[in-house]
Order: structure tokens, then C-alpha cells, then sequence
């Protein structure tokens, strides 16, 4: 079984409308979650980190279900420039980074 | 700043030869990382380094070597490539641990006939 998994998508969504999308995790003492944005041909950037108590930022929240071991971000009132591929990143047993393969979003007009 | 920069960007090489991926950085990080990336898999650590003289392997070692002579640049060396070694590869840096958030270079995508 695949450490974190992603369904790959895409996830095509009108603009101005929430999406949520989620990421399931294998090491149940991990620690650790992020949510990475990588738009295509381009380097992966941070987009927000997932604490216990979840995470807002802006049109972006993001939440950790430690029970039934998922991760979740949520996108409202989605824009355009919201396209791209979400990677999900959690901690393998070692504390090295696991990240899942991505999830792509494309936002239509 | 210049954050994290990679060369070259593009690459094609033969079976069989060899070449260093270069990366640095100039936010005096000390965690480096190198990792490749493959379609429909997520990012893959290739080797990794927590400070200057030490390096570590991580998923996918094989086929590479690395060296960490100073804290900013970190080569990523392919010593005879394979066309499995095919790939995108990011170098990514990050303060003081891998939690800390991971800055990418632009990449470097590698052909390998």
C-alpha cells in the first residue's frame, strides 16, 4: 500500500465553486502534513501546513482526521489561477517526507 | 535572494554516461534534498544531506552519488545513466528540518536514450 494516496483526477470545477479534495496516510504516527501546489512544468511550492486543530488560509482550509487517517483541503469560491496539481505530503516511519502523487484540479470559466 | 537554483535545466544523455546536476542555495539552509520525479508517482528522495559533510541515501539511492562540501551547494552526481533514470529532478532545501518548509529549485528534466 502506497504511504499517501491521491485520487489523481482531474477534478474539473466551475469557477466560483468549492472543491475538497483528500489524501489518505499509511503511517499512523506521522506527525507532520502539508499541502504542496505544483503548476504544471513548475517546481512544487508550500501552500499551507495541516495542524490537529485543522488550518485556514484565505479561500483555503485545510483539516486532519487522524481517526480515519485522511487529510483534506478545501478551495472556495475557486479562481482560475486556482489550476493546478496538489500534492499531499505526510512522514514515513523514518520521518523522511512521503508525498503523494498529486491531484489536479482545473478550474473552467 | 536567488533561492534555489538548479543546471541545467534540460539534459539529454546516452546510456552509459555520466553528469553532475548542480544546485545551490543562498538562504543558508541546512537540510538539502535531491528528488525525482515520475508520472503518476509522487516525489522520490534520492539522497539527502543535513548540513555540510553529510549525506544520507534516501528512497532511491541507486545510480547517484552526492557530496555536501559547503553549506550551499549540494551536486547530484548519475554516474553511468540509464534510461530508468529518466526523470524531473528538484533539488529542495529547508532551515533546519525536513518539516520546515521545502524550497525547490526549478528542476532539471533529464533524457536518457
Amino acid at each position: 500500500r502506497k504511504e499517501v494516496e491521491q485520487d489523481p483526477g482531474p477534478f474539473n470545477v466551475p469557477e466560483g465553486a468549492t472543491v475538497a479534495f483528500n489524501c489518505t496516510y499509511s503511517n499512523s504516527a506521522s506527525q507532520s502534513f502539508f499541502w504542496y501546489r505544483q503548476d504544471c512544468r513548475k517546481e512544487p511550492k508550500l501552500l499551507m501546513s495541516v495542524y490537529s486543530s485543522g488550518n485556514e488560509d484565505g479561500r483555503f482550509t485545510a483539516q486532519l482526521n487522524r481517526a480515519s487517517q485522511y487529510i483534506s483541503l478545501l478551495i472556495r469560491d475557486s479562481k482560475l489561477s486556482d489550476s493546478a496539481t496538489y500534492l499531499c505530503v505526510g512522514m514515513d516511519s523514518n520521518y523522511q517526507l512521503i508525498w503523494g502523487a498529486g491531484t489536479k484540479l482545473i478550474i473552467k470559466p | 535572494n536567488a533561492g534555489v537554483t538548479q543546471t541545467p535545466k534540460f539534459q539529454v544523455l546516452k546510456t552509459g554516461q555520466s553528469m553532475t546536476l548542480q544546485c545551490a542555495q543562498d538562504m543558508n539552509h541546512e537540510y538539502m534534498s535531491w528528488y525525482r520525479q515520475d508520472p503518476g508517482m509522487g516525489l522520490r528522495l534520492i539522497h539527502y544531506s543535513v548540513g555540510a559533510g553529510i549525506t544520507d541515501q534516501g528512497e532511491v539511492p541507486n545510480g547517484y552519488n552526492v557530496s555536501r562540501s559547503t553549506t550551499e551547494d549540494f551536486p547530484l552526481r548519475l554516474l553511468s545513466a540509464a534510461p530508468s533514470q529518466t526523470s524531473v529532478y528538484f533539488c529542495a532545501s529547508s532551515s533546519t528540518t525536513f518539516t520546515d518548509t521545502q524550497y525547490f529549485g526549478p528542476g532539471t528534466r533529464l533524457t536518457v536514450l
